[in-house]
């Protein structure tokens, strides 16, 4: 059951290009939307988040957009930095819920100096 | 910057074997978390913990799974009798207030079930 999915695994760009990640959910009841990046050997570092009442919030080079009717969120990174290169993953948080996330599986960034 | 500390890096055991995996969560958290990715696949939610109770916990989580925070700091996940399936990384994770909020997680603990 995937609620969360991120349907490309991996993504490439060149330094000071834009990078932009997507994620797509499944389950309206979602209420909370989170990026998270990852480098080899540690944990999840979280990024950046959005509330469902919002579909817009930025944070220095970090701009996250979410489509609620489209069951669409993504991730941009503008200008990318070769040190921005990680797993990002997107997680989710139900309404009601405990505050357990739901991931998905993860999109590798690399970016090109 | 506050941190979880995960113990250990990585165990190597044996199938059939118990095994404790360790946690220090930041200290002025209340709820926490153990998640897993096994190798190449998402990151799984399998436990929540508040106030010295589970509070939710996944179908993962069966009866060979369990948890405990015995002197309010550590915060531990043990696994009674591993399987060749529960080799992934573990991750343990704590948050400071109900809801939709940010969680923080350790480096994460690497067991091997051979």
């Amino acid at each position: 059951d995937q609620q969360v999915k991120q349907n490309s695994p991996s993504l490439s760009v060149q330094e000071g290009r834009i990078s932009i990640l997507n994620c797509d959910y499944t389950n309206s009841m979602f209420d909370y939307f989170l990026w998270y990046k990852k480098y080899p050997a540690e944990g999840p570092t979280f990024l950046i988040s959005i509330s469902s009442i919002k579909d817009k919030n930025e944070d220095g080079r970090f701009t996250v957009f979410l489509n609620k009717s489209a069951k669409h969120l993504s991730l941009h990174i503008v200008p990318s930095q070769p040190g921005d290169s990680a797993v990002y993953f997107c997680a989710a948080h139900r309404r009601g819920a405990t505050n357990k996330l739901i991931f998905g599986t993860g999109t590798l960034l690399a970016v090109q100096p | 910057e506050p941190e979880v500390t995960q113990t250990p890096s990585h165990q190597v055991t044996q199938m059939g074997q118990e095994v404790i995996l360790r946690c220090v969560p930041i200290s002025n958290h209340l709820y926490f978390y153990w998640y897993r990715q096994i190798l190449g696949q998402k990151v799984e939610f399998l436990v929540s913990f508040y106030n010295n109770e589970i509070s939710e916990k996944s179908e993962i989580f069966d009866d060979q799974f369990s948890v405990e925070r015995p002197d309010g700091s550590n915060f531990t996940l043990k696994i009674r009798s591993t399987k060749l399936e529960d080799s992934a990384m573990y991750f343990c994770a704590s948050g400071q207030v109900s809801g939709a909020n940010v969680l923080t997680f350790g480096a994460g603990s690497r067991l091997t079930v051979l």
